[in-house]
This record gives structure tokens, sequence and C-alpha cells, in this order.
């Protein structure tokens, strides 16, 4: 089915470790975005991409950092992991402009870290 | 910048009964305006949206939302609950940046439907 993958599902870090989360999008959408979801806090935005090439910073980057590989792929990186970083990752994806800015999101990713 | 307040955190409601979610959005402009919902372990999934054309926006499982610019709100309704309701219900306004489209969300409203 037409989407956005992300990979892993699950993942648990001990304070320190590295990883990346991987996302990926067949729909031909030029902007990608990588959420986080705290209980309480709705949506916050850490990172976008408008289009293929560039990457810019939401309301909370510090601690990650992103590449945008082609068009289809957007991950996020987490040098050092910090159990304030406990949260689930939603990565989303967009045609650019406006009105047709409705987003669609994968299924998320839930990060625990010790 | 641009916010969303969403008046409620949790919101029950009886099988049947009418469902209101309120959300209200500071914007100096004209918005874009939308409603999403999460089913548990999903991710969000567009109900509907508001584009600057019909004040009342009819969306997917009998959802539906009023524009009103004198309140600045964008309350979403159901006349009937059904169990399958269930969910966290999230508004959210369109604001541009950077020359770029972002979305901010607001911090949701978790509705529960009661047999």
């Amino acid at each position: 089915n037409a989407g956005v993958t992300q990979t892993p599902k699950f993942q648990v870090l001990k304070t320190g470790q590295s990883m990346t989360l991987q996302c990926a999008q067949d729909m031909n959408h030029n902007s990608m975005y990588w959420y986080r979801q705290d209980p309480g806090m709705g949506l916050r935005l850490i990172y976008y991409s408008a289009s293929e090439g560039t990457t810019d910073k939401g309301e909370v980057p510090n601690g990650y950092n992103v590449s945008r590989l082609n068009k289809r792929e957007f991950s996020l990186r987490l040098e050092s992991a910090a159990p304030s970083q406990t949260s689930v990752y939603f990565c989303a994806s967009s045609e650019t402009g406006a009105g047709a800015n409705v987003l669609t999101f994968g299924a998320g990713s839930r990060l625990t870290v010790l | 910048a641009q916010s969303v307040t969403q008046l409620g955190s949790h919101v029950s409601v009886s099988e049947g009964a009418l469902v209101l979610l309120r959300c209200n959005y500071s914007s100096s402009v004209p918005p874009y305006l939308f409603w999403y919902v999460q089913y548990p372990n999903q991710g969000l999934q567009l109900l509907l949206k508001y584009t600057s054309a019909a004040t009342l926006v009819k969306g997917i499982n009998g959802f539906e939302a009023e524009f009103k610019k004198s309140e600045t709100s964008f309350h979403l309704t159901k006349p009937s609950a059904h169990m399958s309701d269930a969910a966290e219900y999230f508004c959210a306004v369109l604001y541009s940046g950077a020359g770029s489209y972002q979305l901010t969300f607001g911090k949701g409203t978790k509705l529960s439907v009661i047999p």
C-alpha cells in the first residue's frame, strides 16, 4: 500500500547510544517531516525538509540531526540518546503548498531511552 | 507564531450522544485549519480541513467542523457518537515560514465513548 513507512517500530536504547530512524514515502511528495509525540504535549515538529536537498529546524531540534537522502527518504538521527528523548516519533510527508498541505503519517516509532 | 488551543484533554460521551471537541486558534490572517484523528497505536489520519471555501466542512465518519472567524474557533462535532469514534483528536493550523508551510498541532483531546 502507498504511504509512509517507518523503521524500526520499537527501539530501546541506553543513554549515550546512537541510532537512526528511517522513513520512506512512495507518494512522490516534496516535503517530509519528523514529529515527536509526548503525552499531553501533542505533536511537536523536530525537523522538516521542504524539498529534496533542504532541511530546516522545527520547534524541538536539539539532540537530533536529519538527512534528506533523496526525494523518498528522510532519516532522523540521535547521536547521543538521552532519557528525555523517550517518545513516539512520527514521520510524515506532504505535497508542497498551503492548500495541499495534508500530511500523511507513518505508523510511528516508539523509542525508549534508559 | 500561530497557536492552537484544544479545550479539554479528555472528553467522555455516551454512545449516541453529541460529540463536541473544541479548538481555538490564534491567527492574524485567514488560516488553513485541520482536524486529525489518531486511533490507538496508529499514526494520524486526516478527518477534515478548512481552506477558506465553505465555513461548514464535512469530513469522514460523520464528523464536521464549523469555521467561525469572529470566535477564532474550529470546533469538531458529530451528532451521534459511536464506539468506534474512541480515539485522540488533534486540531492543527497551517502557517508559513522560511519559504515553507508547517502545521502547528494542538495538544489533543482524547475521546471516550461509554456504552
